[in-house]
């Protein structure tokens, strides 16, 4: 079956404690991108992927980081949580960009972080 | 300032009553989409539209890309509760700085009473 998979699927922890938010998908996508989402605000991008090797900052990247080693698998570290991170966290693929036509973005079913 | 100021935020109608949601923005969009929303789930892709002033339908869903490309529209025909949900919009800019950029407007939260 075609899917993002993100682990874990909550998570409570403590300011400063430096977790790894997974994601994977299995349908070979060039595009991953990781969003967050707030009440009211939607959803917002932190960091996006075009490829291996090649991220990029969305609009919200601060106290994130990502990596790309593998055309799978998109990571989102946050090295010393903080309270405002709380959140609920999306990670999404698609074959090309956004930008080319018609790619429907692919999500997984979302992260809950809550840092005390 | 969001880039896409989708409204209203909160919609409450009863069934059979029709309802149209708005996504605006000042920049041009290569691309916008309109994502549906369940509790608990990541977004589902709903439709997406790329031609200025196309109008694509699915069921008593009708979305409206603005000519200039810097707008779209969802209209629900009677609607069912089963439309319940968060609705949001979706526009990859057209511009080379922000390529791999998607932006997203706030949400539409839909209730639909029987």
């Amino acid at each position: 079956e075609a899917q993002v998979t993100q682990n874990p699927r909550y998570l409570i922890t403590v300011t400063g404690k430096k977790l790894t938010v997974t994601c994977s998908q299995n349908m070979n996508h060039e595009y991953m991108s990781w969003y967050r989402q707030d009440p009211g605000l939607g959803l917002r991008q932190i960091y996006y992927s075009m490829n291996v090797e090649v991220t990029d900052k969305g609009d919200v990247p601060e106290g994130y980081k990502v990596s790309r080693k593998e055309k799978r698998n998109f990571p989102l570290i946050l090295e010393s949580p903080s309270p405002n991170q709380t959140s609920l966290y999306f990670c999404a693929s698609s074959l090309w960009a956004p930008q080319t036509s018609n790619q429907p973005q692919h999500f997984g079913d979302g992260t809950r972080l809550s840092i005390l | 300032t969001q880039l896409l100021e989708q409204s209203p935020q909160f919609l409450s109608i009863q069934e059979g009553e029709n309802l149209t949601v708005y996504c605006n923005s000042s920049s041009v969009f290569s691309s916008l989409q309109w994502y549906r929303q369940e509790p608990g789930e990541g977004p589902v892709l709903l439709v997406t539209v790329v031609t200025g002033g196309e109008v694509k339908k699915l069921k008593r869903l009708t979305f409206q890309f603005g000519d200039a490309r810097k707008d779209s529209s969802l209209h629900i025909t009677a609607a069912q509760p089963g439309d319940t949900g968060l609705y949001l919009c979706a526009g990859a800019l057209a511009t080379g700085t922000s390529y791999g950029k998607l932006t997203f407007g706030q949400g539409t939260i839909l209730t639909v009473h029987p």
